[in-house]
């Protein structure tokens, strides 16, 4: 099935600079990658997502970059503010049991420090 | 975004006894819901699938008797969990999706507390 990984597990920056978190899959199946973030006791919130038949998405400061052929794709941030600082997980969407269903990495902690 | 609500945001209940949690979609139909447990600092682990009318699909490891999954209508899921020990105290969250899609709208999580 399909196999997410995510890095860094957590980042650090100072507000201003730009974050960028990174994430491979397995499944070369997979067509649908959605960012989500988390702040501390609440729901995951999609950001952004791409799909496998668009390399690059933007909205605002915030990128996704995709590259099918080497199965990765990253979350890019920039001018961070603090008010970005939460959980951020990338997902990949797989079939398994014949229901699509979103794989998620393991997160990353974003701090950004004023 | 599609919105999509919990109730209740969070709970404590006493060991063995059960406790209902609802997931409703609020401005869209959701065909298929997901129901997702989140241990501090740890990732979402998904529990089960359900689309409207019929049964839930339990991930591997998930016991179906203890964690009873109702998806009976295009905006609610309940999500039971029947006589509850302090290990299945955790952070319940539930998303939806619409038919056709693959967006998944988050709900924004029932804390339960097992004594």
């Amino acid at each position: 099935g399909e196999n997410v990984e995510q890095h860094p597990s957590t980042l650090s920056v100072q507000e201003g600079d730009s974050a960028v978190i990174k994430c491979t899959y397995s499944d070369s199946a997979s067509n649908y990658f959605p960012w989500y973030k988390q702040e501390l006791g609440k729901g995951p919130q999609l950001i952004i997502d791409i799909r496998s038949n668009v390399g690059e998405k933007k909205d605002q400061r915030i990128a996704v970059t995709l590259n099918k052929t080497a199965k990765h794709f990253s979350l890019h941030i920039t001018e961070t503010q603090p008010e970005d600082s939460a959980v951020y997980f990338c997902a990949a969407s797989g079939l398994s049991g014949g229901y699509n269903k979103l794989i998620f990495g393991a997160g990353t902690r974003l701090a950004v420090h004023p | 975004g599609a919105v999509v609500s919990q109730h209740p945001s969070w709970v404590i209940c006493k060991s063995g006894t059960s406790v209902k949690i609802e997931c409703r979609s609020l401005d869209f139909q959701a065909t298929t819901m997901f129901w997702y447990r989140q241990f501090p600092k740890q990732s979402l682990m998904l529990m089960a699938t359900s689309n409207e009318g019929s049964k839930a699909t339990y991930e591997q490891g998930v016991e179906k008797d203890k964690f009873l999954i109702n998806h009976a209508s295009l905006t609610l899921s309940t999500l039971t969990v029947t006589s509850a020990h302090p290990e299945d105290s955790s952070f319940y969250i539930c998303s939806g999706r619409a038919g056709g899609q693959e967006t998944q709208y988050f709900g924004p999580g029932t804390r339960l507390l097992v004594l």
